[in-house]
């Protein structure tokens, strides 16, 4: 079946620092594969998406490769704010109605 | 728009008693989903519902119901409560291919 392996955290950074995410994942046929936000108390907000292999999902300065040959969907941010602290989920859909797998989450706090 | 919206917010319930938690959405997608969030396991599915008058088990379903009551509804039912389904439940609604989600409901069972 579908699986979605995600760096363990809690990460805590200083602001400016750089982030990285690790997300590798199992999966048949061809899925798309989503980053997630959730902050405290609220519900989860897309954060970036890739449909296909080789594709690049961005928003609001992060960023992840879609990589078919290590199979893996790394968030990374070059500059992070405090605002950004939340826990990141990684998933992948797939199926008749695109189910999401998703991967345990990531806690990241950002000090400033 | 609102988007997807839950109810309740909250509720506590005792072993063995039921309850449904009701989900709409109002951009007119087709799929809808249940999940489930506990500490350190992410998101799991329970149900979903590729499109009005369907639904189907996900990785969790065991101890619930749902009902696909029109293309906005969606709602889940616990028949018989179980401290074991204490968690936070998220609906969400998808088009082609991004899930939307609710606020949640923070269910505790006693």
């Amino acid at each position: 079946g579908n699986s979605v392996t995600q760096m363990e955290g809690p990460v805590t950074l200083s602001e400016e620092a750089f982030l990285t995410i690790n997300c590798t994942y199992t999966a048949t046929g061809y899925p798309s594969l989503f980053w997630y936000v959730q902050y405290p108390g609220e519900g989860l907000q897309l954060l970036l998406k890739a449909t296909k292999a080789d594709d690049k999902g961005s928003n609001k300065g992060f960023e992840a490769t879609y990589r078919k040959e290590t199979t893996s969907f790394h968030l990374e941010k070059g500059s992070v704010q405090v605002s950004d602290s939340a826990v990141y989920f990684c998933a992948l859909g797939s199926g008749s109605a695109r189910q999401l797998t998703f991967g345990s989450g990531t806690q990241l706090t950002v000090l400033p | 728009n609102a988007g997807v919206t839950q109810t309740p917010k909250f509720q506590v319930l005792k072993t063995g008693q039921s309850m449904t938690l009701q989900c709409a959405q109002d951009m007119n997608h087709n799929s809808m989903y249940w999940y489930r969030q506990d500490p350190g396991m992410g998101l799991r599915l329970i149900y979903y519902s590729a499109s009005e008058g369907t639904t189907d088990k996900g990785e969790v379903p065991n101890g619930y119901n749902v009902s696909r009551l029109n293309k906005r509804e969606f709602s889940l039912r616990l028949e018989s409560a179980a401290p074991s389904q204490t968690s936070v439940y998220f609906c969400a609604s998808s088009d082609r291919d991004t899930q939307y989600f609710g606020p949640g409901t923070r269910l505790t069972v006693l």
